[in-house]
């Protein structure tokens, strides 16, 4: 099993439409979690972190399911602009360290159309 | 502030070759970390360093690959001897982990390409 399962889509939504996003990591150990967004051949960019509350940002709402090791990110009236591929990333704590590994999905591609 | 900064952006290797692909961190990061994506994958953790030291290298191969993040300079990434499966973006991420803020920021990658 995958650390961290992501559908590569791609989701192809017309502009203003709701688009939900879900993804499964495998080792309850990790501790934090976040949506990177990276587009086309540029480096992956901070796009939330992720808590157990929920949380919002705008447009942007994330949501952690520690029981069923789910994560989820929510794109309410979607822009041109979110065209983007969206990575789930998890920490995996290495105990030899301390340091806090981060796993990223492999993404799903998001493309929004007028 | 610049961010983190990687060069080169592109680099052509032939079979056997080296590849030495450097990354400055943000100013007043001290910690660095390289990732690979191949074609179509995630990004895969290959090693961690702080100043003058490799911290973890778990995700690193075992053979060709090396690193360092000397005191002065910016940090290192070299592969010997690159073979066509080496071909891949590799990217470099910093962050400050006073203060408690492990948010990495990643530079615009290195894309290699080896012939």
């Amino acid at each position: 099993r995958k650390e961290v399962e992501q559908d590569p889509g791609p989701f192809n939504v017309p502009e203003g439409a709701t688009v939900a996003f879900n993804c499964t990591y495998s080792n309850s150990a990790s501790q934090s979690f976040f949506w990177y967004r990276q587009d086309c051949r540029k480096e992956p960019k901070l796009l939330m972190s992720v808590y157990s509350s929920g949380n919002e940002d705008g447009r942007f709402t994330a949501q952690l399911n520690r029981a069923s090791q789910y994560i989820s990110l929510l794109i309410r009236d979607s822009k041109l602009s979110d065209s983007a591929t969206y990575l789930c990333v998890v920490n995996l704590p290495r105990l030899n360290t301390g340091f806090q590994k981060l796993v990223f999905g492999t993404g799903t591609r998001l493309l929004v159309s007028p | 502030n610049a961010g983190v900064m990687q060069n080169p952006r592109h680099l052509v290797r032939r079979r056997g070759q080296e590849a030495r692909l450097r990354c400055s961190p943000m100013k007043g990061h001290s910690h660095v970390y390289w990732y690979r994506q191949l074609p179509e994958e995630g990004l895969k953790f290959m090693v961690y360093l702080q100043k003058e030291n490799i911290i973890d290298e778990s995700g690193m191969p075992k053979e060709r690959f090396s690193a360092e993040f000397p005191k002065e300079g910016p940090s290192i990434l070299r592969i010997q001897q690159v073979v066509r499966g080496d071909s891949a973006a590799y990217f470099c991420a910093s962050s400050d982990m006073f203060g408690g803020d492990e948010t990495q920021y990643f530079g615009p990658g290195t894309r290699l390409l080896v012939l």
